[in-house]
């Protein structure tokens, strides 16, 4: 069965400091991969998704993850992070590329930055 | 601007009570998916529908029950049966055409009193 497993509850970084969110998934097949964020009391909001070509993909609010096949992962980074960047983060895969395919969440990282 | 809107941001249920979450958009998305979001759980899928007058059961329909009567609207009632109701609860749509990731609305807490 497909799953996402997201190691790591909660992590502080300082402010300007790089950031690195670990992400592992299970799936048999070509995962399609996302990650969201989600501010307190508020719905997810995609950063970015991978379905298949460059392993590097770039989002938006200055956030990229890397696909690593051999490694079963999708790692979100950002060399400096802002106090605005306090959130929780979600890893999630999904089953196809289709909206007919369901798709799976980690149970989230809660970042915190230290002034 | 088009978007999810879920309505109302807060909820309070007493004991034996249904209640209902609305859930509309303007997306023009055809599948609509309602999560359970509980701390340090994640989200857990409870209902989803692709089209009109269709939905599938997710990993925890005990306890609700959908309608999907509008493309717009997918409406989430919490029964009397479900025995922990308290919890964030998030509405979300997706093209039918290819993975653009899920749009979400902002939420609706319920808590019962």
């Amino acid at each position: 069965a497909q799953s996402v497993t997201q190691p790591d509850i909660h992590i502080t970084v300082s402010e300007g400091a790089s950031l690195e969110l670990r992400c592992n998934y299970s799936y048999g097949a070509t995962p399609y991969l996302f990650w969201y964020v989600q501010s307190p009391g508020q719905g997810l909001q995609l950063l970015l998704k991978y379905f298949s070509g460059d392993t590097l993909v770039q989002g938006i609010k200055g956030f990229e993850a890397e696909f690593k096949r051999s490694q079963s992962s999708f790692n979100l980074r950002k060399p400096s992070v802002h106090w605005s960047d306090a959130a929780e983060y979600f890893c999630a895969v999904a089953t196809g590329y289709s909206s007919a395919s369901k798709i799976i969440f980690g149970s989230g990282t809660r970042l915190s930055i230290r002034p | 601007d088009g978007g999810i809107t879920q309505s109302p941001k807060y909820l309070f249920r007493k004991e034996g009570q249904n209640v209902t979450l609305s859930c509309e958009q303007n997306l023009n998305h055809d599948a609509m998916y309602w999560y359970r979001q509980d701390p340090g759980q994640g989200l857990r899928l409870i209902y989803y529908s692709q089209i009109v007058n269709d939905f599938q059961k997710g990993d925890i329909a005990e306890g609700y029950s959908v309608s999907r009567e509008k493309k717009e609207s997918f409406p989430l009632t919490v029964t009397s049966a479900q025995k922990n109701p308290t919890a964030f609860y998030l509405c979300a749509s997706n093209k039918a055409d290819g993975y653009y990731g899920y749009t979400f609305g902002s939420g609706t807490r319920l808590t019962v009193v």
